[in-house]
């Protein structure tokens, strides 16, 4: 069955633009997770979605991420002003229900700014 | 089609067990293999695997990869009832970024 996919897979952008990353969860997942991963280090959270709401934002680094789920499904992380730290592997992972469930992640979409 | 495959899926053992998690994987372009433990808040980054043969150690966990074979493995030895978790493998190629198994659910009794 299909998994979690994010598009694009890789992205290039120069420094100060806005950047969308999208994220489609497994069907009928309600909990959707974005994390950032850097080199040779583990994912950080940023956000955790249960249905259509953030339940849990606290590890959105600044007010430039924002991120949305408007219909409980499909997710896009914007990045305005991007900066040259912001690049990093982005992955979106999915799971049942909640927290204490299996996520099971995307392939991550790689944002490079130059 | 790229796919991580790990085994058990389900693991129930009681504190002091030895523990062997498995990985195995086809991908194309390799790049490395790594395993992290799912905590709540975020996947805790446990080891990253780029050479054949070269054990990774930290603390009582383990890992070696086996290019050849396609696989890796997770040792936990003297399991406590705080390595309770899910044990994620992941495999990283070039130009496809990650792809995640399925994970193996570690229950550790006291």
């Amino acid at each position: 069955g299909a998994g979690v996919s994010q598009t694009p897979s890789n992205k290039v952008t120069e420094k100060g633009k806005y950047v969308e990353l999208r994220c489609d969860p497994i069907s009928g997942h309600t909990a959707l997770y974005w994390y950032r991963q850097s080199l040779g280090q583990g994912p950080e959270f940023l956000i955790y979605f249960q249905g259509t709401g953030a339940a849990d934002d606290s590890g959105l680094p600044n007010d430039r991420f924002f991120a949305v789920r408007p219909e409980g499904s499909v997710s896009t992380l914007k990045i305005q002003r991007t900066e040259r730290g912001d690049s990093a592997v982005y992955l979106c992972a999915s799971s049942l229900v909640g927290r204490d469930d299996t996520q099971y992640f995307g392939p991550g979409t790689r944002l490079t700014v130059l | 089609e790229d796919k991580v495959v790990q085994s058990p899926l389900s693991l129930v053992v009681h504190e002091g067990d030895t523990v062997t998690l498995n990985c195995s994987y086809e991908v194309t372009n390799f790049r490395s293999l790594l395993w992290y433990k799912q905590e709540k808040k975020a996947p805790t980054f446990l080891f990253m695997l780029t050479s054949s043969g070269i054990e990774k150690k930290s603390g009582r966990l383990s890992s070696i990869l086996d290019k050849k074979e396609l696989f890796s493995i997770l040792n936990i030895t003297a399991t406590q009832t705080g390595d309770s978790a899910i044990y994620l493998c992941a495999v990283e190629n070039y130009g496809q970024n990650f792809v995640f198994g399925p994970g193996t659910r570690l229950s550790v009794l006291p």
